[in-house]
C-alpha cells in the first residue's frame, strides 16, 4: 500500500533553534518527493521538490534530504522563527499517467519567543 | 508558476442545502484536482477536473454528492451537494502546471462549516 508517514506529529521549539521533520514512504513507483508548508487556514506552499537521484535541496533556511534506499527523507529548519509556525507536509509523487501524490498527515510545528 | 483564487475563501452553510466553489488560475493548465482537507487531517483528493469530460472521481467519492464543472481550461468549479455537519472542511482546488520544475500548485482553499 502507498503511504507517507510522517514524524513527528507537532513540536514544538524555540525561536532560533534549528529542528528536523522526518518522512518515511512506502510509494512505488517513485517519482518526486516535494515538501509544502502549510499555514493556518492557507493552502500548502511548496517548499522543495527532488527526483530520485537527488540527495538534497536548499531553499533558504529549508534543506530537505532524501535517501532514495531507504525511502527516508528529512527536512531541517535552521535558525527558526514565529513565521515558520505552520504544518509540513511530505507528498510523494507517484509516476504514471498523471502527477498522483500521496499525502504524509503533516508536523505541526509550533516556534515559540 | 500559477496563481490559483478560489471563492468563497469561507463560508457557514445550513444542513441540506449545496454550496458551490469556484477555482480561478492565471493561465491555462492541463490537469486540475480538487481536495479535501478535514480539521486536522492532511489532503484527500476528490477529483480530477477534465475539461471537455466528466470528472474522474477517487474512491468514496460521487458525482451526485461533488459535482464538477470545468468548462475551460482555466476555471472550475465544485458544488458541495445536501451537506452535512461531516462535510465541514477545507476544500482546496490544485493544478497540475506543465513547464515548471514544481508543478502541483494548490489555491488558498475555502473553509466551509455546515451547521
Amino acid at each position: 500500500k502507498n503511504q507517507v508517514e510522517q514524524s513527528p506529529q507537532s513540536l514544538i521549539i524555540l525561536e532560533g533553534k534549528n529542528c528536523t521533520l522526518q518522512c518515511n514512504y512506502t510509494v512505488s513507483p517513485f517519482s518526486n518527493l516535494r515538501w509544502y508548508k502549510q499555514d493556518t487556514g492557507r493552502g500548502p506552499v511548496s517548499l522543495t521538490i527532488m527526483t530520485f537521484s537527488e540527495n538534497t535541496k536548499s531553499n533558504g533556511r529549508y534543506t530537505a534530504t532524501l535517501d532514495a534506499d531507504t525511502k527516508q527523507s528529512s527536512l531541517h529548519i535552521t535558525a527558526s522563527q514565529l513565521s515558520d509556525s505552520a504544518s509540513y507536509i511530505c507528498v510523494v509523487t507517484l509516476s504514471g499517467g498523471y502527477n498522483k501524490l500521496i499525502f504524509g498527515a503533516g508536523t505541526r510545528l509550533a516556534v515559540h519567543p | 508558476s500559477a496563481v490559483i483564487s478560489q471563492k468563497p475563501s469561507r463560508d457557514i452553510c445550513q444542513r441540506g442545502t449545496s454550496l458551490t466553489i469556484q477555482c480561478q488560475v492565471d493561465s491555462q493548465v492541463t490537469m486540475m484536482f480538487w481536495y479535501r482537507q478535514q480539521p486536522g487531517q492532511s489532503l484527500t483528493l476528490i477529483a480530477t477536473a477534465n475539461q471537455g469530460s466528466e470528472a474522474t472521481y477517487e474512491s468514496g467519492f460521487v458525482i451526485d454528492k461533488f459535482p464538477i464543472s470545468r468548462p475551460n481550461l482555466t476555471f472550475s468549479t465544485l458544488t458541495v451537494s445536501n451537506m452535512s455537519p461531516e462535510d465541514s472542511s477545507i476544500y482546496l482546488c490544485s493544478v497540475d502546471h506543465r513547464g515548471s520544475t514544481d508543478t502541483q500548485y494548490f489555491g488558498p482553499g475555502t473553509r466551509l462549516t455546515v451547521l
